[in-house]
Parts: C-alpha cells; structure tokens; sequence
C-alpha cells in the first residue's frame, strides 16, 4: 500500500526562481493538502485541493499557487522566490474533506533559496 | 496568534515509565485533535486522533485525553520505549467545518534506557 510520496526530496534555487513541488497521494484518496514548515516550528497550512479545485486556503501569498490532477496528484508552484521561503514542504492526503478524517504525510521537499 | 500550543519544547523519560505531552488551544470551534510523531528526514507520522464528543481515546501504549472546558489535551504513552524518542506534534482542525490541520510548535521526546 503505497504511503504518500514527494518529489524531490531536496532542491536548491535561488531568489527570484520558481519552483514546482510534486505529490502523490496514499492509495485510494483523493484530497491533497500542501503546508510549509520553517525550522522549528510546526507546519503551516497553504492550502487544500479536491475534485482538481483549491477548497481552503492559508495565510499564503498569491506566488504560492497549485493543481490537482485527474489522478489525484498535486503539484505545488512557487513564483518569485524569496530567501524565505526556504523550508520544509509537506504533502498530506486523506480521502474526502471530511473534517474527522486524519491526514497521512508524505517525507516532503526540503526547498533551499540562496 | 499561536491557536495550538506545546508549552514544553522538550521531554526526558527513563524507559518503561510513562510519558506524558501537553497541549493547549484557544480556539473552541475545533472539534477534531490529532498526534503526529516525527523522525528527522521523515514526514509527521499520524499517531492517534480524538473528537471533541469524546474525552478519552487508547490505541495500544497511546491514551489521549481531552479537556474541553480547559482546552487541553494531552498524549500518554505506556510504556515508553525508546523508539518512541521523536518530535510529537498535536494539531486541531474543524473551524467551519474544514479539515486544514492547526498545528502546535511540537515538544522533543527522548527516551533514556
């Protein structure tokens, strides 16, 4: 049963790129949400999508975007990048949205901005 | 505004005993907790959940208990053993009914033998 997965594990860029984060969900669900954590600290939610739209949305500028695909994978985009954004970005799926279902996360993208 | 909060950064407990976490929140419209565990390298690990109908749920060696009219929660883990040394994260979601995860600043566990 395969758990969530995240591509790549690590990626370095730098001030002003953009970048694009890739998630598979767990087997059988179909809600992906997306959340970034800064070192020490806990994740922060940007956002959430089901049924290829966005649901819910965190405290997260306009250079945060994503999609969701037919096939339930997500991709998450950052524009403009700035130092930041240098963090630790998490996938979690979970089948509906449902509030009472728990969400499982994958190992996430350690993203470095120079 | 830090909704969910871990008071105590970091935890000792000797093998065997018992281990307890805290959390507190301050917002009353979350109706859902849940306990993640986290390894370096590794994504947050879902542990054990609990619904506000409820004040307690077990799950093996883990308990969580509510308080809602302290909104507190709390972890217990009997016995500890030491692959339970880890960062643990509680979070709560369901204000107007969405499922987006509210998380605390999570508290380190290590386990001595």
């Amino acid at each position: 049963d395969a758990g969530v997965t995240q591509s790549p594990t690590h990626l370095i860029k730098t001030r002003g790129q953009q970048v694009t984060l890739r998630c598979s969900p767990k087997s059988g669900h179909d809600t992906v949400s997306w959340y970034q954590q800064a070192l020490g600290q806990g994740p922060q939610f940007i956002f959430q999508y089901y049924e290829e739209e966005e649901r819910q949305r965190g405290n997260f500028p306009d250079r945060f975007s994503g999609h969701q695909f037919p096939n339930y994978s997500s991709e998450l985009n950052v524009n403009a990048l700035l130092l930041g954004d240098s963090a630790l970005y998490l996938c979690a799926s979970s089948l509906g949205t449902s509030n009472w279902q728990p969400q499982h996360f994958g190992d996430g993208t350690r993203l470095s901005i120079l | 505004d830090q909704q969910v909060k871990q008071n105590s950064p970091s935890l000792s407990v000797q093998e065997g005993r018992i281990s307890i976490l805290n959390c507190d929140y301050t917002n009353s419209m979350f109706d859902y907790f849940l306990w993640y565990k986290k390894y370096p390298a590794e994504g947050p690990t879902f542990l054990i959940s609990i619904s506000s109908i409820k004040d307690k749920n077990e799950d093996g060696r883990f308990t969580v208990f509510l308080n809602k009219s302290a909104k507190h929660l709390s972890l217990h883990i009997v016995p500890s053993q030491p692959g339970d040394s880890a960062v643990y994260f509680c979070a709560a979601s369901g204000i107007q009914g969405a499922q987006k995860l509210v998380f605390g600043q999570g508290t380190r566990l290590t386990i001595n033998p």
